[in-house]
């Protein structure tokens, strides 16, 4: 059966120190791997993808990723958090054979002045 | 340009009663996805279209959901008999092409409240 973990449901960060919203999957087969942001009030959009070629990924807003197959992980990653990064930020996985998206449960983000 | 459009944005509605969402997908956007978000959950996949090919159904949690899609462009999600575990966030996202880009553009989403 295929799963998306994150681990942490909350993480509070101060304005310009780095972050890393953790990722975790499992699949027998192949997948692509997306990060989404859920701004407050706002609906979901993509923050950047993974379907092949290089494993960092780079998205918008400055974030990215690193696919890890051998750990299957997708971690997410800022350098310097600004106030406005503060949302939802969802990791989903689809199988390369497949129609769903398996979504996790969720990373919320709040940079603290 | 338009994005993905649904209605109503809320819905309050008893136990029992039938629903139904609406979600106008991006035009020209051939895949259409339906998802449920609960307090504290994840994006509950529902169902799938592409084209006109027969819809993934597969996520449907019961016989009381079912969902539709005319000419290939709006859909909709009906719950008949509603149940108070139905209470949630409804999500429509469209694609351009399931195949192409994966990337979901999603509607800002109904929240159904059954009392």
């Amino acid at each position: 059966a295929q799963s998306v973990t994150q681990l942490d449901s909350q993480v509070p960060v101060f304005e310009e120190a780095p972050v890393e919203l953790r990722c975790n999957y499992s699949s027998s087969v192949s997948v692509y791997l997306f990060w989404y942001v859920q701004y407050p009030n706002q609906g979901l959009q993509l923050l950047l993808k993974y379907l092949s070629g290089s494993t960092l990924v780079k998205g918008i807003n400055g974030f990215e990723a690193e696919f890890n197959k051998s750990q299957t992980s997708f971690h997410l990653r800022k350098p310097s958090v600004h106030i406005s990064d503060t949302a939802e930020y969802f990791c989903a996985v689809i199988l390369l054979t497949g129609n769903q998206f398996y979504f996790g449960t969720g990373t919320s983000l709040t940079v603290i002045p | 340009g338009a994005g993905v459009s649904q209605s109503p944005s809320n819905k309050v509605t008893e136990k029992g009663k039938d629903v139904e969402l609406r979600c106008d997908p991006i035009s020209g956007h051939t895949a259409l996805y339906w998802y449920r978000q609960s307090l504290g959950q994840g994006l509950e996949f529902l169902i799938y279209f592409q084209g006109n090919s027969a819809p993934d159904k597969s996520g449907l949690p019961s016989d009381r959901f079912s969902a539709e899609r005319t000419g290939g462009s709006v859909s909709t999600l009906t719950i008949q008999r509603t149940q108070q575990e139905d209470s949630a966030v409804y999500l429509c996202a469209s694609s351009p092409d399931r195949y192409s880009s994966y990337e979901q553009y999603f509607g800002p989403g109904t929240r159904l409240t059954v009392t």
